[in-house]
């Protein structure tokens, strides 16, 4: 079974601390991606990245950056953590293949910024 | 333009009945894959069906079946007979590919409602 851990379910910041949010799966996926998920706006894509060191930004990439160091792990970074930051957070992996069938998802960190 | 459309935010279907998830999807590629998840109010990402652009077959995965409608580009998922336990988030999504990397792309969602 494909398991993708994030570091935290539940996180609560104030305003200006630097984030770090981390995401590890174990089935050597090249694809990874950082989700934010808010009430009527669906999964927006923030980041993702294709291999280690390689990074792509999403829809919706201001204020976050990425880091990619080994293959198992994906860490969002906040620099700057602001109360519109305040959201959940979802990681997910997936194979490099036009038949690949889906993303495999974390568990989701709802991060509150104070 | 949005690449995924879903214009239903919430839905009620009474237990047993059958419903219908609306989706639109926008792309230019020829190469593309559906995909149909479920959300519980716990939060994690269920994969419930997928349909390949190429697929001629509507895919079916017990329950839930993906009326693809490939001139119309919609992708409408179809749950029969309705249990309490469908209650939740439905998300439909896109897998657009790109030379080495796999791109995806999510609707809002419909909340779903089974009463008893």
């Amino acid at each position: 079974d494909v398991k993708v851990t994030q570091s935290s379910r539940y996180l609560v910041k104030r305003t200006g601390e630097k984030v770090f949010l981390e995401c590890v799966q174990d089935m050597d996926h090249e694809n990874m991606f950082w989700y934010r998920q808010d009430p009527g706006l669906g999964l927006r894509l923030i980041y993702f990245s294709y291999d280690v060191k390689m990074k792509e930004k999403g829809d919706i990439p201001e204020g976050y950056s990425v880091s990619r160091e080994k293959k198992e792990r994906f860490s969002l970074i906040l620099e700057s953590a602001s109360t519109n930051q305040t959201s959940m957070y979802l990681c997910a992996s997936s194979l490099i293949s036009p038949n690949s069938y889906e993303q495999y998802f974390g568990p989701g960190t709802r991060l509150t910024v104070t | 333009a949005q690449k995924i459309t879903q214009t239903q935010p919430g839905m009620f279907v009474q237990e047993k009945e059958a419903v219908t998830l609306d989706c639109t999807y926008d792309t230019s590629d020829q190469s593309y894959g559906l995909f149909w998840y479920k959300q519980p109010s716990s939060g994690e990402m269920i994969f419930l069906i997928y349909q390949g652009s190429y697929d001629e077959q509507n895919a079916t995965e017990g329950r839930y079946s993906l009326n693809f409608q490939k001139a119309r580009k919609s992708a409408n998922l179809v749950i029969s007979a309705s249990q309490l336990g469908d209650s939740a988030m439905y998300f439909c999504a896109m897998r657009e590919g790109r030379y080495n990397f796999n791109k995806f792309y999510f609707g809002s969602g419909t909340k779903l409602n089974v009463k008893p």
